[in-house]
């Protein structure tokens, strides 16, 4: 049972524009979300994270949208850079301090120059 | 530099064979966990720690073993690896006095059983 869903194995996007990645869970307990990056050969790294006490939480172009209620997250980028083609995972926790991540399986973006 | 490394990167053996993968961390985090990387099933979580000598299942135990003894090392241990344990495997460590929980992942062990 996938807990933590991330439908869209892949999108690409054209470098300056928006890139939004869509990530959804079925459970209710989850109450802390991240987001990483990963380049080919290396271990993921982190982007920016989110409590469920908040619904948006920004980072320079990164911000993450959270609505509980659709239980539902998205990662927007903007504006899009080549960098930023990588595989992203969204990952939840059923609180923050708890250890125990749950991954999506991610979404490999492709910024289009 | 911060970092998490494990050794090591590249491993060929053979089914049933003991292998000990090794994970240690400079950050003095209390957090350190085992991940498998497989196509299509995105990181899943093997074992987890949240301090020395604490240690939990995360989703896929199953035929690892893992041990806490000193806060920045959390070796993995594969007592009759079998095929199916072919897989990426990432290390990574975190803490929850940084306000984030961001967990910081060693660069990957790839792992092939035959």
């Amino acid at each position: 049972d996938q807990q933590v869903k991330q439908n869209s194995p892949s999108l690409s996007v054209q470098e300056g524009r928006i890139s939004i990645l869509n990530c959804d869970y079925t459970n209710s307990m989850f109450d802390y979300f991240l987001w990483y990056k990963k380049y080919p050969a290396e271990g993921p790294t982190f982007l920016i994270s989110i409590s469920s006490i908040k619904d948006k939480n920004e980072d320079g172009r990164f911000t993450v949208f959270l609505n509980k209620s659709a239980k539902h997250l998205s990662l927007h980028i903007v504006p899009s850079q080549p960098g930023d083609s990588a595989v992203y995972f969204c990952a939840a926790s059923v609180n923050f301090g708890n250890e125990k991540l749950t991954f999506g399986t991610g979404t490999r973006l492709t910024i289009i120059p | 530099e911060a970092q998490v490394t494990q050794n090591p990167r590249y491993l060929i053996t053979v089914t049933g064979k003991k292998l000990t993968v090794t994970c240690s961390q400079n950050m003095n985090h209390e957090y350190m966990s085992w991940y498998r990387q497989d196509p299509g099933l995105g990181l899943r979580q093997i074992y987890y720690s949240m301090n020395v000598e604490v240690t939990d299942k995360g989703d896929v135990p199953e035929g690892y073993k893992v041990s806490r003894k000193e806060k920045r090392n959390f070796p993995l241990i594969l007592e009759s690896p079998s095929p199916n344990q072919t897989s990426l495997y990432f290390c990574a460590s975190s803490s929850p006095s940084g306000g984030t929980l961001a967990q910081y992942f060693g660069p990957g062990t790839r792992l092939t059983v035959l």
